[in-house]
């Protein structure tokens, strides 16, 4: 499975965009990014997936470089409701591949 | 459709104790897994399943069992409690085919061992 890096905290106020990088230098061919958002003392939640190029829903946008090597989640003018950690993940998709969780990203949205 | 669901929501126990963490989904998903997350950390899987009957070792399965014998039900056994094994346990399952890596969490049993 494809290791990923990402910072391991962030900052924001309300109201910026925030865009969190993962990178994923030994990504697979067959691999899809995937991002999770965690909220204290709940299960992690899907956001966003993505193969290639740019994907968008009403949650965040999710941009993938040619490489692939690396991804941005951005998350359009955040609130405070948005402070959770967000994970990074790389793998096949198939339930055949269960997830791999890193430590994600703890983003704390200040007022 | 409830979804995900695991009981209890938080459980004490002493060493050497055992239990069994109960997760039911009601999505008719094939894939399910157990995860447990100590604090400040991400997940860890335990034990994962891709259908009743079959059952596959994850990346943290010591002290722990499981067993499949329905599509809804995936219980975590825990035959000796040791304090090490203080954590939150979440449960998770994903249907079958589709374009999304997609898992669904349940809202996680807190353990404690003294």
């Amino acid at each position: 499975l494809a290791k990923t890096t990402q910072p391991i905290s962030m900052d924001s106020y309300e109201g910026q965009e925030v865009n969190i990088t993962c990178s994923h230098n030994n990504i697979a061919t067959n691999d899809y990014i995937t991002w999770y958002q965690q909220f204290p003392s709940q299960g992690p939640r899907f956001i966003i997936q993505g193969y290639k190029t740019k994907v968008t829903n009403e949650v965040a946008s999710l941009f993938i470089p040619a490489d692939r090597k690396s991804s941005t989640l951005s998350l359009p003018r955040v609130s405070l409701s948005d402070t959770a950690v967000y994970y990074c993940l790389v793998a096949l998709n198939s339930g055949n591949t269960p997830l791999v969780f890193g430590k994600g990203t703890r983003l704390s949205v200040i007022a | 459709n409830a979804g995900v669901t695991q009981t209890p929501k938080f459980r004490i126990l002493k060493i050497g104790q055992s239990m069994t963490l109960q997760c039911t989904q009601d999505m008719n998903h094939n894939y399910m897994y157990w995860y447990r997350q100590d604090p400040g950390m991400g997940l860890k899987l335990i034990y994962y399943s891709v259908g009743a009957g079959i059952t596959d070792k994850g990346e943290v399965p010591n002290g722990y069992n499981v067993s499949r014998s329905t599509t809804e039900d995936f219980p975590l056994r825990l035959e000796l409690a040791a304090p090490s094994q203080t954590s939150v346990y979440f449960c998770a399952s994903r249907g079958w085919g589709g374009l999304e890596e997609t898992q669904y969490f349940g809202p996680g049993t807190r353990l404690l061992v003294l």
